[in-house]
């Protein structure tokens, strides 16, 4: 069983509007948790990192959340804008050597 | 500054040929990861080198996988012979630090076709 699920598996939005993206984990023992956008034929890019100790991050229009209680993060797009049209990817840092565990990611589509 | 690179992009190889990959990573990272995504599956972790070391090859499916980082620069990996299931996306990441804190920066992939 995968220690990273995610949800939904795909979504379609309209350019301009907001969305999240859910995630959870049972990576143990668990270091951070991670969110990386790819784009299609090209490798994953990050965009936040968490400590079980961190709440929330932003980046520009993203912003995560992380419960370590519950063990969920979520990931929150702001303004939606087609550059947005990505997989987006939760990971789990298990111990400190960083060897990333992936969820399956979900495929975002931002429509004019 | 150059970011990762892989190469080939992609190759198509016959069951039973050898195939090997190429990673180069960011200059100074002494840390590089390989992963591989098979077709509707999650992105997996297959090894990790600290410069020339292996570190943690417990993601390798088999031994028909071979990776190496001589020197401590560049890494390749080789499988020999491919299978059917060996098809998918191959990225390779380099990171200053072993993890905690530390970016992963990943490169485009190698997508590799074994027919």
């Amino acid at each position: 069983k995968n220690q990273v699920e995610q949800s939904p598996q795909s979504l379609i939005i309209l350019e301009g509007k907001n969305c999240t993206l859910q995630c959870n984990y049972t990576v143990s023992p668990f270091s951070n948790l991670r969110w990386y956008k790819q784009d299609t034929g090209r490798g994953p890019v990050s965009l936040t990192i968490m400590t079980f100790s961190e709440n929330t991050k932003s980046n520009g229009r993203y912003t995560a959340t992380l419960d370590a209680d519950t063990k969920q993060s979520s990931l929150h797009i702001t303004a939606s804008q087609l550059s947005d049209s990505a997989s987006y990817i939760c990971t789990g840092l298990a111990g400190s050597w960083g060897k990333l565990q992936f969820g399956a990611g979900t495929q975002v589509v931002v429509t004019p | 500054e150059a970011g990762v690179t892989q190469f080939p992009s992609h190759s198509v190889i016959e069951k039973g040929q050898t195939v090997t990959l190429r990673c180069d990573p960011i200059s100074g990272h002494d840390n590089l990861y390989w992963y591989r995504r098979v077709m509707g599956k999650e992105i997996k972790f297959l090894l990790h080198f600290v410069k020339e070391s292996k570190q943690d090859e417990s993601g390798m499916p088999n031994n028909r996988f071979l990776a190496e980082r001589t020197g401590g620069t560049y890494s390749t990996l080789k499988v020999q012979p491919a299978e059917l299931e060996d098809s998918g996306v191959y990225f390779c990441a380099s990171s200053q630090g072993p993890g905690l804190g530390y970016e992963q920066y990943f490169g485009p992939g190698t997508r590799l076709t074994v027919t």
